[in-house]
C-alpha cells in the first residue's frame, strides 16, 4: 500500500459514544497532521506531530484526543462529541520542517447524531 | 480580514476554456505557495508548489505568485471535464508556528463537455 490511508471512511456515532479514527502513512515521513474540513470553511489544522511528539494543538477541545505511537501511525480518539463536530477529518503527512508539501488521505466522514 | 481569501465559486466553464483561479492573502511573511486539487469524496492532492514570486508551469497548469500584490493564481489551459474538482490554495511563512499551512476555502470548478 502506498500513500496515506485513513479508516474508517465513514462513521456515524451518537454523542455519548467513543470511537477512534486511524491514519497510516507509507511515505517515510516524520510529520503527521489532523485537519477538520467543514462545508464552506477552510481546512482547520487540529494537531501536528513531529517524530511522534505533538508540536501543535490548535486550541482543539479535549473531546478530541490524538495519539501518535510511531511516525507511521496517527489516531484521533473521539468521545462525547457535539453535532457541530460532524465534518470530514483529514490526515496528512510530510517531511519535517516548515512548509513541506503535505500528502493527504481521503478522510473520514464523521456524522454525529 | 481573513489571512487567505479565495472565491468559493462555483465556477463553470466549457471544455477547452482557460481557467483562472485566484487567492489573496494578508500575511506578508508567506513565502511558500501551493495549490491542491480535491475531487469529490477524496483528500486534497498537491498540484503545484512554488517559492516566493514568479511563475511555475507543469503541463496545462501554471502557478503565478505576485508577492507585491499578495496575490496568487492558478491557470488551467485547455480545461478538461477531468479537471472538475475543488481547488484549494495554501501558503506558509515557514517560520516556527507560522510554518503551518493556511488554506483558502477552495473554489469548486466544473468543466462541461
Amino acid at each position: 500500500e502506498t500513500g496515506v490511508t485513513q479508516t474508517p471512511r465513514h462513521l456515524v456515532m451518537g454523542m455519548t459514544n467513543k470511537k477512534s479514527l486511524k491514519c497510516e502513512q507509507h511515505l517515510g515521513h516524520n510529520a503527521m497532521y489532523w485537519y477538520k474540513q467543514s462545508a464552506k470553511k477552510p481546512l482547520e489544522l487540529m494537531f501536528v506531530y513531529n517524530f511522534k511528539e505533538q508540536t501543535e494543538n490548535n486550541s482543539v477541545p479535549s473531546r478530541f484526543s490524538p495519539e501518535c505511537p510511531n511516525s507511521s501511525h496517527l489516531f484521533l480518539h473521539l468521545h462525547t462529541l457535539q453535532p457541530e463536530d460532524s465534518a470530514l477529518y483529514l490526515c496528512a503527512s510530510s517531511d519535517t520542517g516548515a512548509a513541506q508539501p503535505q500528502h493527504f488521505g481521503d478522510g473520514t466522514r464523521l456524522s454525529i447524531l | 480580514q481573513k489571512e487567505v481569501e479565495q472565491d468559493p465559486g462555483p465556477l463553470s466553464v466549457p471544455e477547452g476554456a482557460i481557467v483562472s483561479l485566484n487567492c489573496t492573502y494578508s500575511n506578508s511573511a508567506f513565502q511558500y505557495f501551493m495549490w491542491y486539487r480535491q475531487y469529490s469524496r477524496k483528500g486534497p492532492e498537491l498540484l503545484m508548489y512554488t517559492y516566493s514570486s514568479g511563475n511555475k508551469e507543469d503541463g496545462r497548469f501554471t502557478a503565478q505568485v505576485d508577492k507585491s500584490s499578495k496575490y496568487i493564481s492558478l491557470f488551467i489551459r485547455d480545461s478538461q471535464p477531468s479537471d472538475s474538482a475543488t481547488y484549494l490554495c495554501a501558503m506558509s511563512a515557514a517560520i516556527g508556528s507560522q510554518g503551518n499551512l493556511i488554506f483558502g476555502k477552495g473554489t469548486k470548478l466544473s468543466v462541461k463537455p
